[in-house]
């Protein structure tokens, strides 16, 4: 149990278009996802934090009108990379917690890895 | 800012050989301690959540112990095997915040 999927696993696109990544709980309802990101040799770091049905919830630096979140069902959340740049390739990966299990675990996608030109 | 530091950055070592490495976080407002186990092109994998000072898990050869005082938490793998192949991530959860991850340690078996 506790699986969560996510769409493309890698992407190329070219600078200026949008790309969008979808995460999805399979056997749960995720209340609560998660997106984060990693750069080479870094750790991952939180992008951002959805509830199901309103808005996310930003971290320190990220532009939320470049990174548009979308957790619009209990088993459903989008990630949209606007006006992509060579700078936004980066591996991005999503999490979801689901309010009925243990408030303590959170499972995660395999990630999408995404390339600007 | 919050720093979750895991050493050793990578490890190599033979098959049957037991290895452990270590994580340490800030020993203030802990709330949980995560450690997941992550294979290339798959999703990282719950090994443990630990919430109490001197907590010790174990799943199968895999062991976690836990000392929050002093902020740090080891990682044991007992009998290193190739499927042992992985990079190991430990994260800190505050008691107001989110997962803040250390950069993992990447560990090769060799058979």
């Amino acid at each position: 149990g506790a699986v969560v999927s996510q769409h493309p696993s890698w992407v190329i696109c070219k600078s200026g278009t949008s790309v969008k990544i979808e995460c999805r709980s399979l056997d749960f309802q995720a209340t609560t996802m998660f997106w984060y990101r990693q750069f080479p040799k870094q750790s991952l770091m939180l992008m951002a934090t959805s509830n199901e049905g309103s808005k996310a919830t930003y971290e320190q630096g990220v532009e939320k009108d470049k990174f548009l979140i979308n957790h619009a069902s209990l088993t459903l959340s989008t990630l949209t990379v606007t006006s992509a740049h060579p700078e936004d390739s980066s591996f991005y990966i999503c999490s979801a917690r689901d309010g009925q299990l243990e408030v303590y675990e959170q499972y995660f996608g395999p990630g999408t890895r995404l390339t600007v030109t | 800012i919050l720093n979750v530091e895991q050493s050793p950055q990578s490890l190599h070592v033979q098959e049957g050989d037991s290895t452990n490495f270590t994580c340490s976080f800030p020993s203030s407002n802990f709330y949980a301690l995560h450690w997941y186990r992550w294979e290339t092109a798959k999703s990282p994998e719950a090994l443990f959540v630990m919430t109490l000072n001197g907590d010790e898990k174990k799943k199968g050869r895999i062991s976690a112990t836990l000392n929050t005082k002093e902020g740090y938490s080891y990682l044991y793998i007992k009998g290193s095997q190739p499927e042992d192949s992985a990079t190991y991530l430990c994260a800190f959860k505050g008691s107001q915040g989110n997962l803040i991850f250390g950069k993992g340690t990447k560990l090769s078996v060799k058979p």
